[in-house]
């Protein structure tokens, strides 16, 4: 039972424009989420995070949006560029057994 | 510099064969881990430890082996047991705090023949 979904395992964008990678999750438990983005061959590295107290957090072309009630977040990327080309990965983690992160599948963003 | 050293960075075995994956951290972290990544799908959670001599099982530890004899390194050993061992191994540390993000190695990328 996948915990984390990222539904859409590839996403096309024009450069200048907005990218909108979204995530899902249904454990209850989780209180912090985490966005990493991996290159090919390399290891993910780490883009923004927010914790289940806010609602968005913000780090230069960087926003991710917390919607509790809905149980999903989102990574608005803006203004794409070539370079944020890369698989994107959502984390979630909390407290006792959902301490350890659980990762979704990824999506793939082209600009 | 500091960061995460995985060695190799890719390897090849015969079936049957045990391997042993290098991981090495110079960032004073407690917690170390070890993910697999096959194509299509997230990183899934092979072993962690949080502390010396102590390691955890996590969602896929089947047909793998870990020690954690020193704070800096945390070896993960496939063996002949694990039934599909071709993938991207990637190793991680981090803090011992909620909500702290993990440190990445660049992956090793293991193909058993």
């Amino acid at each position: 039972d996948q915990q984390v979904k990222q539904n859409s395992p590839s996403l096309s964008v024009q450069e200048g424009r907005i990218s909108i990678l979204n995530c899902d999750y249904t454990n209850s438990m989780f209180d912090y989420f985490l966005w990493y983005k991996k290159y090919p061959a390399e290891g993910p590295t780490f883009l923004i995070s927010i914790s289940s107290i806010k609602d968005k957090n913000e780090d230069g072309r960087f926003t991710v949006f917390l919607n509790k009630s809905a149980k999903h977040l989102s990574l608005h990327i803006v203004p794409s560029q070539p370079g944020d080309s890369a698989v994107y990965f959502c984390a979630a983690g909390g407290t006792g057994s959902a301490r350890q992160l659980t990762f979704g599948s990824g999506t793939q963003l082209t600009v | 510099d500091g960061g995460i050293t995985q060695s190799p960075k890719y390897l090849f075995r015969k079936e049957g064969q045990n391997v042993t994956l290098s991981c090495e951290q110079n960032l004073n972290h407690d917690a170390m881990y070890w993910y697999r990544q096959d194509p299509g799908q997230g990183l899934r959670l092979i072993y962690y430890s949080q502390i010396v001599n102590d390691f955890q099982k996590g969602d896929i530890a089947e047909g793998y082996s870990v020690s954690r004899e020193k704070k800096e390194s945390f070896p993960l050993t496939v063996t002949s047991a694990q039934k599909n061992p071709t993938a991207f191994y990637l190793c991680a540390s981090g803090r011992q705090v909620i909500g702290g993000e993990l440190f990445f190695g660049e992956g090793s990328r293991l193909t058993v023949l």
